[in-house]
């Protein structure tokens, strides 16, 4: 069976600091694979998209990048944490253009 | 930009009450609609995936329908209970790519009081 992992599951970081957050699927391979963010009373927003290694597509331009090294490993990550990048960040897999299937999410505060 | 809208925003309801909410979208391009649960400290769950109008899908007592020609889509739950309290998100799927892309409405909250 497919599972997913997201870590680390909290953090809490300065403004002005880097942000690496790590997400991989298990027990498929080739998936389609998303970052969301959903801020503090707002609803779920698409940051990246990915349909393959080395190919990431980015929906809003923002402080964050996204990269996937290997077929199974998406990351996001910024060289400099902003207050407004603070949210709840859920990477999502889909073996196709059909249901997706969420990770448990990391919650970000930036101080 | 395509939007998608839900409502109402949040509901209480008493314990065995039945209830629904509403997820419009883009009426164009349309390929998929989908409804997730997500409770609280919980990763959003699919509930139902629906791709042609009039399309109607039921889990227990949770059913959805689909009228893609108007861009609508209602989430009915029937007999709430308190364990079905959570945000309902509905999202949408657009045919112009292969990405698998959706667009998120904000979600529905629902508690149920026993």
């Amino acid at each position: 069976s497919q599972t997913i992992h997201q870590w680390p599951a909290t953090l809490v970081q300065p403004v002005g600091s880097p942000l690496s957050l790590e997400c991989t699927v298990e027990g498929t391979s080739n998936p389609n694979l998303y970052w969301y963010r959903q801020a503090a009373g707002r609803g779920l927003q698409l940051l990246f998209y990915s349909v393959g290694i080395g190919q990431i597509s980015s929906e809003v331009p923002q402080n964050l990048s996204a990269s996937r090294p290997q077929d199974r490993q998406f990351i996001l990550s910024s060289k400099k944490l902003l207050l407004s990048d603070s949210g709840f960040y859920l990477c999502a897999w889909t073996p196709s253009t059909d249901t997706q299937y969420f990770g448990p999410g990391t919650r970000l505060t930036v101080l | 930009i395509l939007n998608v809208e839900q409502s109402p925003q949040s509901l209480h309801v008493q314990e065995g009450d039945s209830t629904n909410f509403t997820c419009s979208f883009p009426s164009s391009n349309f390929y998929a609609l989908h409804w997730y649960r997500w409770e609280t400290a919980k990763s959003p769950e699919a509930l139902f995936v629906m791709t042609l109008n009039g399309d109607e899908k039921k889990k227990g007592r949770i059913s959805a329908t689909l009228n893609t020609k108007e861009g609508y889509s209602y989430l009915y739950i029937k007999g709430s209970q308190p364990e079905d309290s959570a945000t309902y998100l509905c999202a949408f799927g657009h045919g112009s790519s292969n990405t698998g892309k959706l667009i998120f409405g904000q979600g529905t909250t629902l508690q149920v009081k026993p």
